[in-house]
């Protein structure tokens, strides 16, 4: 089954300790993305990777980082997590740019 | 800045009704326009696209409708079914060169309700 896999749905944690939010797909996708999703803001686009080693920003990309090491995988890094970081966030993947993406499940994410 | 505009934040049809959800943008270099549609706890799914050369796509109870001069897209569903009740996005791209290549932009998204 095609899909797009995040880790992990649901992430309480405190300002400052790091962590990672993992994405994967099995379709042999070029593209992916991050999004996250805030009221009255819709979906905004954090990072995107057209291939591996290949990584630009969006349009939020402060205290974001990102890899692309190999084709499935976009890991989403939060060095320092601050608790206006709280979102709801969602990993895509594309076969070229962002056309008719696949969103994973979404990561819901609370920094307190 | 909000170059992908949806101004109501929700809509409310009867079950059989036409539903229009709208959306307006700002950027001229947008060249491919797309809708999603997300159900709660569930990530967004691609539902219907329209590239900028065309003012009109069309998928069973789907329609897109582009107007190029107005910088407006609107997505009718029609007819309505209960389970058309979702939030849909409206979305943006500058599919060719540009410095904003590679980039989808997103609407604030529209909650749409059905009503049997």
């Amino acid at each position: 089954e095609a899909q797009v896999t995040q880790n992990p749905r649901y992430l309480i944690t405190v300002t400052g300790k790091k962590l990672t939010v993992t994405c994967s797909q099995n379709m042999n996708h070029e593209y992916m993305s991050w999004y996250r999703q805030d009221p009255g803001l819709g979906l905004r686009q954090i990072y995107y990777s057209m291939n591996v080693e290949v990584t630009d920003k969006g349009d939020v990309p402060e205290g974001y980082k990102v890899s692309r090491k190999e084709k499935r995988n976009f890991p989403l890094i939060l060095e320092s997590p601050s608790p206006n970081q709280t979102s709801l966030y969602f990993c895509a993947s594309s076969m070229r740019q962002a056309l008719e993406a696949f969103f994973g499940q979404g990561t819901r994410l609370t920094v307190v | 800045d909000q170059q992908v505009k949806q101004n109501s934040p929700s809509l409310s049809v009867q079950e059989g009704r036409i539903s229009i959800l709208n959306c307006d943008y700002t950027n001229s270099m947008f060249d491919y326009f797309l809708w999603y549609k997300k159900y709660p706890a569930e990530g967004p799914t691609f539902l219907i696209s329209i590239s900028s050369i065309k003012d009109k796509n069309e998928d069973g109870r789907f329609t897109v409708f582009l107007n190029k001069s107005a910088k407006h897209l609107s997505l009718h569903i029609v007819p309505s079914q209960p389970g058309d009740s979702a939030v849909y996005f409206c979305a943006a791209i500058v599919s060719v060169g540009g410095t904003s290549y590679g980039k989808l932009t997103f609407g604030q998204g529209t909650i749409l309700t059905v009503h049997p």
